[in-house]
């Protein structure tokens, strides 16, 4: 079957980087996407990659080994804006999202 | 309006009664779908609409209903539901090209539905 794999829940300090993991096993693939999502918000477009390494975007970055099936998403210089859920989603085979649980963050002062 | 919305945000609904679901677009996107959201589980693909079409239909049960006159609008229509049914349901849009199925999907701030 189809699995997304991500922590459920994750703390860290304001100011510090975190990086959230996400491993699949999905029939296909057609690129990653990280999405964050606010409680009681739409979830939001983060990054997506269908290439091997690492996607800078500001103080996000998302990387992906098709090799291993692992991709992540690290968080620099953390804000308090920044606890939300973050949503692993693989495209598979037939251009499908195939949706992790997601990873609720949480930012101490 | 801009992007996509929902209405309503929140529905609370018996069993027995019979409600619907609306979403529209501002994107100009010709792709649609619904989401069901539940807590701390995978958000779980209902529908999907292309072109107007539905080609996608995962095993939904048929007291789920949806309805897509146009590439701007879509609706589910709700009836005798389950408690186990309460939710967020989530609808969003995406542009498809055949030389970029991938792009990223827009999402509405959802509808919590309860049933009683």
């Amino acid at each position: 079957g189809q699995n997304i794999d991500q922590p459920t829940e994750m703390t860290a300090t304001e100011g510090a980087i975190v990086q959230i993991n996400c491993t699949y096993q999905t029939s296909g693939f057609n690129g990653l996407f990280w999405y964050q999502q606010h409680a009681g918000e739409a979830p939001t477009f983060l990054s997506y990659n269908v290439l091997d390494g690492l996607e800078e975007k500001g103080r996000f970055s998302s990387f992906l080994s098709r090799s291993k099936g692992y991709s992540y998403l690290l968080l620099k210089e953390l804000q308090m804006k920044d606890s939300a859920s973050y949503l692993c989603a693989v495209s598979d085979s037939n251009y499908q999202l195939i949706w992790g649980a997601g990873t609720k963050l949480i930012i101490k002062p | 309006e801009t992007g996509v919305t929902q209405t309503p945000r929140h529905l609370v609904m018996g069993m027995t009664n019979k409600k619907s679901l609306k979403c529209e677009q501002h994107l100009g996107h010709n792709a649609m779908y619904w989401y069901k959201q539940s807590a701390k589980k995978p958000l779980e693909l209902m529908f999907v609409y292309n072109f107007k079409e539905q080609t996608e239909n995962n095993s939904v049960p048929s007291r789920f209903s949806p309805e897509c006159p146009n590439s701007s609008h879509l609706f589910l229509h709700l009836h005798t539901l389950q408690p186990e049914d309460s939710a967020l349901y989530l609808c969003a849009s995406s542009q498809v090209t055949s030389g970029r199925p991938n792009n990223e999907q827009f999402f509405g701030p959802g509808t919590r539905l309860t049933v009683l």
